[in-house]
């Protein structure tokens, strides 16, 4: 059974950087079947794909978070990491990670998630 | 910009109504489209991927249908599990994009 858990250290401070982890058990995080996905979820808002990693393709990142953000992965450990930069209280949100399935062109769908991390950026 | 709308964004019915969710994409999206139910305090599961394919394990009570830029998702006889927040996502155009949930009450 596929498993993913976030972690990460609490509570950031604006102007700093997030960073989380999320370890996959019960799958092979060095499949090419998959993308290992960031989605967030606002508290008052929906949900907002951050980005994914591929282990061997590399990272894609939303658009509107490019510039701040970035996704690695270590297979030897089966995780991977997101961080962004520059946090502001607009990045104050539940974060999850997820297992993105691989078609033709990118990730189609997101089946398991990870219970979910809600990080305050607080001063 | 790119839009996916979803409506109503609350519904409250009875135990054995029909209940009809809505999705419509600002352009066509090519049946790329997924449905997720997510409970409260917990993580979005998949429910139903292509538009209509029913995710393993999922009950039967739940379909999607739709095309070009318009897609549902029915209820068929809503149960008290069914409580949740329903949402969609497209995966025609990158980034994939969510709509704002459709929250799902017993009256």
């Amino acid at each position: 059974q596929v498993q993913l858990q976030e972690s990460g250290p609490g509570p950031v401070m604006p102007s700093q950087t997030l960073s989380l982890t999320c370890a996959v058990s019960g799958a092979s995080i060095s499949s090419g079947d998959f993308y290992w996905t960031w989605i967030r979820q606002h508290p008052e808002t929906g949900l907002e794909f951050i980005g994914h990693i591929h282990y061997s393709r590399g990272p894609y990142y939303n658009p509107s978070l490019q510039s701040r953000v970035s996704i690695s992965i270590d297979t030897s450990k089966h995780h991977f990491s997101l961080q962004l930069t520059s946090v502001t209280a607009a990045d104050t949100a539940v974060y999850f990670c997820a297992r993105g399935n691989n078609w033709s062109y990118g990730v189609n769908w997101f089946d398991p998630w990870g219970p979910g991390t809600l990080v305050t950026v607080s001063s | 910009d790119f839009q996916m709308t979803q409506s109503p964004s609350y519904v409250s019915a009875s135990v054995g109504d029909r209940v009809i969710i809505t999705c419509q994409a600002s352009q066509v999206i090519n049946n790329f489209l997924n449905w997720y139910q997510q409970k409260p305090g917990k993580a979005p599961k998949l429910l139903i991927y292509d538009a209509t394919n029913l995710q393993i394990g999922a009950p039967s009570r739940f379909s999607g249908s739709g095309s070009g830029t318009h897609y549902t998702l029915t209820i068929s006889s809503l149960q008290p599990e069914d409580i949740a927040t329903y949402f969609c996502q497209q995966y025609d155009n990158l980034p994939p994009l969510f709509g704002g949930g459709t929250r799902v009450d017993i009256k």
